[in-house]
């Protein structure tokens, strides 16, 4: 599977957009790109993926480059509840479905 | 929907005892389901993959003997570690794979935290 780089930390102000880079440099054309965010001593949720076209749900939105080797994920509205550790994940589309977690990025919303 | 259930949320066992935790998919069928492993501001560490109805698949360097798993239903995956350790003690988390509609997202259990004495 590719591997994923993060930042480890980031801020964000309350309400402004939280925009959060991840390089998958190694990614091949049929793996998907998914986000999870981990709030203190819980399990991961999801929260958005894609193959090549950007995304958006009720969470957030994933931009992927062009050459799929970088994505962003963007909180639109940061809020103190957003938190979290958040972990972008590359892996294949057939055959294992084993998820390979990265360091992540720790984010901290600022009031 | 795709909800995973995981039980007990938090056991306290004495060292030489077997625990065994829960995993459930609650309104889905999971054929695979994962369990993990994760220490106090690390990430999560995959342990084993469980196929239900046979073996679970181990990553490298887990005891399979140590870290029982049993996929015995489309629902249900258990993690029993056995004749457990203080260096068990750990926060220890499963997913299920959701097959229906987008492709293969892990949903995940709220975790279990193990305190061996």
């Amino acid at each position: 599977d590719a591997k994923t780089t993060q930042p480890p930390s980031m801020d964000c102000a309350e309400g402004r957009a939280a925009n959060l880079p991840c390089n998958h440099s190694t990614i091949s054309g049929n793996e998907y790109v998914y986000w999870y965010r981990q709030i203190h001593s819980q399990g991961p949720q999801y929260i958005i993926h894609g193959l090549k076209n950007n995304e958006t749900n009720e969470m957030a939105s994933l931009i992927i480059t062009e050459d799929r080797k970088s994505s962003t994920l963007i909180l639109p509205h940061a809020t103190l509840r957003d938190t979290a550790v958040y972990y972008c994940i590359v892996r294949g589309g057939s055959g294992t479905y084993k998820y390979i977690f990265g360091t992540g990025t720790r984010l901290k919303v600022l009031a | 929907g795709a909800v995973v259930s995981q039980h007990p949320s938090r056991v306290i066992c004495k060292s030489g005892t077997s625990v065994k935790i829960e995993c459930r998919s609650l309104d889905f069928q999971a054929t695979t389901m994962f369990w993990y492993r994760q220490f106090p501001k690390k990430s999560l560490m995959l342990m084993a993959t469980s196929n239900e109805g046979s073996k679970a698949t181990y990553e490298q360097g887990v005891e399979k003997d140590k870290f029982l798993i049993n996929h015995a239903s489309l629902t249900l995956s258990t993690l029993t570690v056995t004749s457990a350790h203080p260096e068990d003690s750990s926060f220890y988390i499963c997913s299920a794979r959701f097959t229906g509609g987008a492709k293969n997202i892990q949903y995940f259990g709220a975790g279990t935290r193990l305190s061996v004495l």
